[in-house]
């Protein structure tokens, strides 16, 4: 069973600190990761995607990826209130399955 | 604004009504799926296309009936539905093969069942 876990939250921080958000996984053969963000109501919108250990930037986002430790984070920084949402943590194995994707976890930035 | 068109936005429909979901891509993607998401849950797969052909039926209710008429198209007809399959019902699509294959979601549609 490919599984997929992320602290479901809420996770609250206040508006301009760095916001935290983490995942691990079980399937070593893992290949290819994302993290989506969902607001209420709407659909899932991808934000980013990571395939090689290291940090990877993408303006205020940046993935961080683990395989060794199979952990994938994603870092905040300067957080917004536009910023609450639920982040979707997606992992991809190199077989001909689809994404398994985490419960998420909800993110709120207090004004 | 998203590049999978999802039609329609909203939709009730009573326990004997004949009613379909429609899902369209533009991007040359040759992967199409139907997600089905409950409220504070992730989305759960349901059925996945693969080059215009069924792959995986994620033991789905025969109430749900997927179509894939052509590349760009997927539609999702639904009969005899239950109160507890309201939900919002998520169409996907992807390239086909290889690992950096994210998936690309449509805005749903928001499906009551009365």
């Amino acid at each position: 069973q490919k599984e997929v876990e992320q602290n479901s939250g809420p996770l609250s921080v206040p508006e301009g600190a760095i916001a935290s958000l983490n995942c691990t996984y079980s399937d070593r053969g893992s290949q290819s990761f994302f993290w989506y963000r969902q607001y209420s109501g709407k659909s899932p919108e991808l934000i980013m995607s990571i395939y090689s250990n290291g940090d990877k930037e993408d303006g205020r986002f940046t993935a961080q990826l683990n395989k060794a430790s199979q952990y994938v984070s994603l870092l905040i920084r300067d957080s917004q209130p536009s910023d609450s949402a639920t982040y979707l943590c997606a992992v991809l194995n190199s077989g001909n399955t689809p994404l398994v994707f985490g419960k998420g976890t909800r993110l709120s930035v207090i004004a | 604004d998203t590049e999978v068109t999802q039609t329609p936005k909203h939709l009730v429909m009573g326990m004997t009504n004949k009613k379909s979901l429609k899902c369209e891509q533009h991007m040359g993607h040759r992967a199409m799926y139907w997600y089905k998401q409950k409220a504070k849950k992730p989305p759960e797969l349901m059925f996945v296309y693969s080059y215009e052909k069924l792959s995986i039926n994620e033991s789905v209710p025969s109430r749900f009936s997927p179509e894939c008429p052509n590349s760009s198209l997927l539609n999702l007809h639904l009969h005899a539905l239950q109160p507890e399959d309201s939900a919002l019902y998520l169409c996907a699509s992807s390239q086909e093969g290889g690992m950096n294959s994210p998936l690309h979601f449509g805005n749903g549609t928001r499906l009551t069942v009365t």
